[in-house]
């Protein structure tokens, strides 16, 4: 089992849509981290939430961090075409970085 | 400020041979991570180094090593190359270590190693 659980896994939808990609774990986390990866490059720093019941806007992205910290979400209003990749949540805990298992999203035009 | 930058992009190798690959941090970071990314497995932690001691292991055989110099520039080497060990291997780079104060991590581009 892995300490941060991603869901869902995949996501297909089409151009201008909305979506909520999830990130769950029984342990607390000082802060989350949301990256966003594309095939054969690094995964890209989106934003780091910290305070418990924190939400963070980037343009069409909104982050949220639960309350007791152990939760964090991603919502993207309007999907395009150009969001399409790989969204990873991570976070450090027990003095390590851990990392979700991914959502493969795919928007369609 | 630079972002974590690593070396080679690609490469190619066959069974049986060994590879190094390199890895610099942003200028100030200390703590660098290395990651194995592959389609099946997804991101798998291979270890991580701060003030050229390595804090904490991975679940990866001892053919997968690695070291920090006190540039905070980083290596991995593998030996005895495996076509599983096929893979994108990722970089990341951050100020402090895991578990002290606020912390996030910066990846570079990868290295893809192909094991023919």
């Amino acid at each position: 089992t892995q300490l941060l659980e991603q869901s869902p896994q995949f996501l297909s939808i089409q151009e201008g849509e909305n979506l909520t990609v999830y990130c769950n774990s029984s342990s607390v986390f000082s802060s989350l981290q949301w990256y966003r990866q594309e095939p054969g490059e690094g995964p890209v720093l989106l934003v780091t939430v910290v305070t418990g019941g924190e939400v963070k806007k980037l343009k069409r992205l909104t982050f949220q961090f639960g309350d007791a910290r152990k939760d964090s979400s991603l919502h993207i209003t309007a999907a395009q075409p150009g969001d399409t990749g790989l969204y990873l949540c991570a976070g450090a805990a027990f003095n390590k970085f851990y990392f979700g298992s991914g959502t493969k999203l795919n928007v369609k035009p | 400020k630079a972002g974590v930058t690593q070396t080679p992009r690609y490469l190619i190798k066959t069974r049986g041979q060994q590879v190094t690959l390199s890895c610099s941090p942003i200028s100030g970071h200390r703590s660098v991570s290395w990651y194995q990314q592959t389609p099946g497995q997804g991101l798998q932690f291979l270890f991580e180094y701060f003030s050229e001691t390595q804090r904490n292991k991975g679940n990866f055989p001892g053919r997968f090593s690695g070291r920090q110099f006190s540039n905070s520039r980083s290596e991995m080497n593998v030996s005895t190359l495996e076509l599983g060990d096929s893979a994108l291997y990722l970089c990341a780079s951050s100020l402090n270590p895991p578990g002290t104060g606020y912390n996030e991590q910066f990846f570079g581009p990868g290295t893809r190693l192909t094991v023919l």
